[in-house]
């Protein structure tokens, strides 16, 4: 595609509802992350993946928390049982990965708990 | 703990000034310091990076410092016009992986 897109843009949820948020990557890009920014802050490293394979789930805040790209393109972010501290800005970006690390970013999906 | 410390937070210039944007780190592992810029209600897109093996690097208006001995690199702006009022992130990466933002500097290039 031209570029990295999410969906939904937004997402309005109630405490203790799982939400998925979804992430197609520029297409032919073998690296994936995923960060939360909350507002005024920076974006906040959660995973990656190189293709399919997901070499650092470091950055999940807690196990409720959970990453997928299955097929090495499309990847999606699960948050189960969300709590109103998740609220925040998910990113996702892609770069060519190898030794090109130039990250294009998605526009992100605006999480908000209720 | 913060792996990247940037400041200013904010940052006041007025137009064709030179805007100046710090950060420091202290992981030695890090190899890739790029810095991005994000305008209100965008994702941040990448504007200039340096890796640790040059001392400066300048593209236009924008130039990245990088002083390996004591962990610093720095952003400068020439000729600050009011289109480069935004916010400005730097970062650091091991190996394209893992990735580390300061917490963002705004910036409002005054007329």
């Amino acid at each position: 595609g031209a570029g990295v897109s999410q969906s939904p843009r937004y997402k309005v949820t109630k405490r203790g509802q799982d939400v998925t948020l979804r992430c197609d990557p520029i297409s032919s890009h073998a690296t994936l992350y995923w960060y939360q920014q909350a507002l005024g802050q920076g974006p906040e490293f959660l995973t990656y993946f190189n293709y399919e394979a997901q070499p650092d789930k470091s950055g999940l805040p807690s196990d409720r928390f959970s990453a997928e790209r299955p097929e090495g393109s499309i990847s999606t972010l699960t948050i189960q049982r969300t709590e109103q501290r998740d609220s925040a800005m998910y990113r996702c970006a892609s770069s060519k990965g190898h030794s090109s690390y130039e990250q294009y970013f998605g526009p992100g999906t605006r999480l908000t708990v209720t | 703990q913060q792996q990247v410390k940037q400041s200013p937070q904010s940052l006041i210039v007025q137009k064709g000034g030179i805007s100046i944007i710090n950060c420091a780190y202290e992981n030695t592992a890090f190899d890739y310091f790029p810095w991005y810029q994000q305008f209100p209600g965008k994702g941040p897109a990448l504007l200039i990076a340096i890796r640790p093996d040059v001392s400066e690097k300048k593209e236009g208006r924008f130039t990245i410092s990088f002083n390996k001995s004591a962990k610093q690199f720095s952003l400068h702006i020439m000729d600050s016009q009011p289109g480069d009022s935004a916010t400005y992130f730097c970062a650091a990466s091991i190996a394209g992986n893992q990735f580390y933002f300061g917490t963002g500097t705004s910036l409002t290039v005054i007329p």
